[in-house]
């Protein structure tokens, strides 16, 4: 069955060093969310997108948080540099469009440790 | 800022009904109301949605009173699987409602 997935599962870094993480939304779907989840904080957005433009980032670091879609099958997050505060797990998730009834896919996140 | 208001955590034993009620008071007339459950090391995933009344599925029933400022998820006859996080939030594009925030954490004991 049809699951976004997300590249690489697990990221051990050093501060400092740039991250990029990856996303396939499900083939067909318009919408793309990054999210962040820290034990802290629960589950954040960071960004999204709908027919790979970005609407709204305004949940990211500008500084140092960078969120695109190069192509209509791959979302990327990239983190330059990282700092261990951006320890968490990142998922991304895609939709079907902007319905308040569309329902989001997750995927199994991005395990980022930054030493 | 939109934000949902749910407890932070629950207990119950297995075959047990376990009712979860999250507070959207900002909640939008074009908002439907979405629950979602996350298991450990997984992606939140889909449970149930409405709008008003009720809605039941194979999984869950979602309960909503009139003015929709609130939501009551129900899981009838729960077993240790059902262990996880619950989520709910006005499933919206306006993204200052996309807000998952800590959710409820059910524990279920044998």
């Amino acid at each position: 069955d049809a699951r976004v997935t997300q590249t690489p599962r697990d990221k051990v870094t050093e501060m400092g060093q740039e991250v990029t993480m990856r996303c396939q939304p499900i083939l067909g779907h318009n919408t793309v969310f990054w999210y962040r989840q820290t034990m802290m904080q629960g589950l954040e957005l960071l960004a999204y997108f709908r027919n790979r433009a970005p609407l709204d980032d305004s949940g990211m670091p500008k500084d140092r948080f960078s969120a695109e879609m190069p192509d209509a099958t791959l979302a990327t997050l990239k983190i330059q540099p990282s700092e261990p505060r951006d320890s968490a797990v990142y998922f991304c998730a895609s939709g079907l469009g902007l319905a308040s009834n569309n329902e989001q896919f997750f995927g199994p996140g991005t395990r980022l440790t930054v030493l | 800022l939109a934000k949902t208001t749910q407890p932070i955590s629950m207990d119950s034993y297995e075959g047990q009904e376990v009712n979860i009620t999250c507070s959207h008071n900002n909640i939008a007339t074009n908002d439907y109301i979405t629950w979602y459950q996350q298991f450990p090391s997984q992606g939140p995933r889909f449970i149930i949605q409405g709008y008003k009344t009720k809605v039941t599925n194979e999984v869950a029933s979602l309960f909503i009173p009139a003015d929709r400022k609130s939501s009551t998820l129900s899981l009838p006859r729960v077993s240790l699987s059902d262990t996880a996080v619950y989520y709910c939030l006005p499933d919206s594009y306006n993204t200052d409602k996309l807000i998952f925030g800590t959710g409820t954490r059910l524990q279920v004991f044998p």
